[in-house]
């Protein structure tokens, strides 16, 4: 099993570009979460879907959609990019019927908006 | 406002002694906690956890301790080892509404010294 994979694993844009961001997972998890890492911030949650074909807001989603139109693949787009959005992503899935409801992480994408 | 804080960004030990992290909650209503760990490039990986109605949780050289009176929950590494030297990120679950999402502190950056 190669758990949860993130692609790219770095990517460098220009301010107003778009991008995808593409998570697969193959634990079969109905759960998945898009977060960003910034020095200071710990984790911040930018959206999660908890299965196939819905999506939610979570803490910090302006700027960035999401799809989730298979269960194994969780998206974000960033339709126009901005310097605030040179970050860290991590990808994460999870199962509610796990009895920690441990959440497991991708190696994460860095991304450097210029 | 921060519902999970780790108060201490770093700490430093020897190698063979005990490493205690700190984690303070606000949040009455959170009933699970969890202690990751992340090595730089990589993303968190689940290290272990307790329930709200437990007081303790021992795996191997890892154990973690909930004081829910007073909302402080700490981890325990004896005895401490280099590759233990990561950042640990304290995490909570709050059991109000159908929404469990993870609620994460900054983190602690342990140095373990050889």
């Amino acid at each position: 099993n190669a758990g949860v994979t993130q692609t790219p694993k770095f990517r460098v844009l220009k301010t107003g570009q778009s991008m995808t961001l593409l998570c697969a997972q193959d634990m079969n998890h109905e759960y998945m979460y898009w977060y960003r890492q910034d020095p200071g911030m710990g984790l911040r949650l930018i959206h999660y879907s908890v299965g196939e074909g819905t999506t939610a807001k979570g803490e910090v989603p302006d700027g960035y959609n999401v799809s989730r139109l298979k269960k194994q693949n969780f998206l974000l787009g960033l339709e126009s990019a901005a310097p605030s959005q040179t970050s860290v992503y991590f990808c994460a899935s999870s199962s509610p019927r796990a009895r920690q409801e441990t959440q497991y992480f991708g190696p994460g994408t860095r991304l450097l908006v210029l | 406002d921060q519902q999970v804080k780790q108060n201490s960004p770093s700490l430093s030990v020897q190698e063979g002694r005990i490493s205690i992290l700190n984690c303070d909650y606000t949040n009455s209503m959170f009933d699970y906690f969890l202690w990751y760990k992340k090595y730089p490039a990589e993303g968190p990986t689940f290290l272990i956890s307790i329930s709200s109605i437990k007081d303790k949780n021992e795996d191997g050289r890892f154990t973690v301790f909930l004081n829910k009176s007073a909302k402080h929950l700490s981890l325990h590494i004896v005895p401490s080892q280099p590759g233990d030297s990561a950042v640990y990120f304290c995490a909570a679950i709050s059991n109000a509404g159908n929404n469990r999402k993870l609620i994460w502190g900054l983190g602690t950056s342990l140095a373990v010294n050889p």
